[in-house]
């Protein structure tokens, strides 16, 4: 079956990049996502990327994609510690119904 | 705009009682509704989803069921909850045909 997997812990210095990366298994993955989660809170998708595409950027954030190896990654610019929370990585496959599988999520530590 | 609500917020019940959580949807129609549960430590798991009212599809066998009695309104219920019942469960939707999932605040479950 599909599989996700990232790393569980990074932490960072406030003013930093961050980089979180992420694998997954399914060869037809359609769109790629990033959520992050707040402590106590739900998911809030922050941005996600078509599988025909290997980059898109919104302001801080910026989504490489290589569909060769499978690898997703997720890059915020200029960390700060309201960054802080846990960052999933999903996918979909194609078929219509569009129910995602999630990564476990990489807790992010800014510290200043 | 489409908000989703979820509660209660925090539930704190005793092995053998019942459960009822509540989501619903507003703005939107006919959306695709899901119910997650996230344990300590561990990704996302999909429970429970619906293309519609009274049409529920189970992911995981358990000692839970779902029901949509409304459009936008999806109910997670248990008649005797166990220990391993604990965890943080989200409440998610869709539009039809739409990739993209919104999740609610989440409703976190202690049973002792």
């Amino acid at each position: 079956g599909e599989d996700v997997e990232q790393s569980l812990f990074l932490s960072v210095r406030e003013g930093d990049s961050s980089v979180i990366n992420c694998t997954y298994t399914d060869s037809s993955s359609t769109y790629l996502y990033w959520y992050k989660q707040e402590p106590g809170a739900g998911l809030q998708l922050l941005t996600y990327i078509f599988s025909n595409m290997d980059m898109k950027q919104d302001q801080r954030l910026t989504v490489l994609l290589n569909k060769k190896d499978k690898h997703l990654s997720l890059r915020i610019a200029d960390t700060q510690t309201g960054d802080s929370a846990i960052y999933f990585c999903a996918e979909t496959a194609s078929g219509g119904s569009y129910i995602p599988t999630f990564g476990r999520g990489t807790s992010l530590i800014v510290h200043p | 705009s489409q908000t989703i609500h979820q509660w209660p917020a925090t539930l704190v019940q005793p092995v053998g009682s019942p459960l009822s959580l509540e989501c619903t949807v507003e703005g939107t129609s006919n959306p695709n509704l899901y119910w997650y549960r996230q344990a300590a430590g561990r990704g996302l798991q999909l429970l429970f989803y619906s293309v519609g009212i009274g049409q529920i599809s189970s992911e995981v066998p358990q000692n839970l069921s779902a029901s949509r009695p409304q459009d936008r309104q999806f109910i997670l219920s248990s008649k005797k909850l166990l220990l391993s019942d604990s965890g943080f469960y989200l409440c998610a939707w869709s539009g039809q045909g739409v990739h993209e999932q919104f999740f609610g605040p989440g409703t976190r479950l202690t049973v002792l």
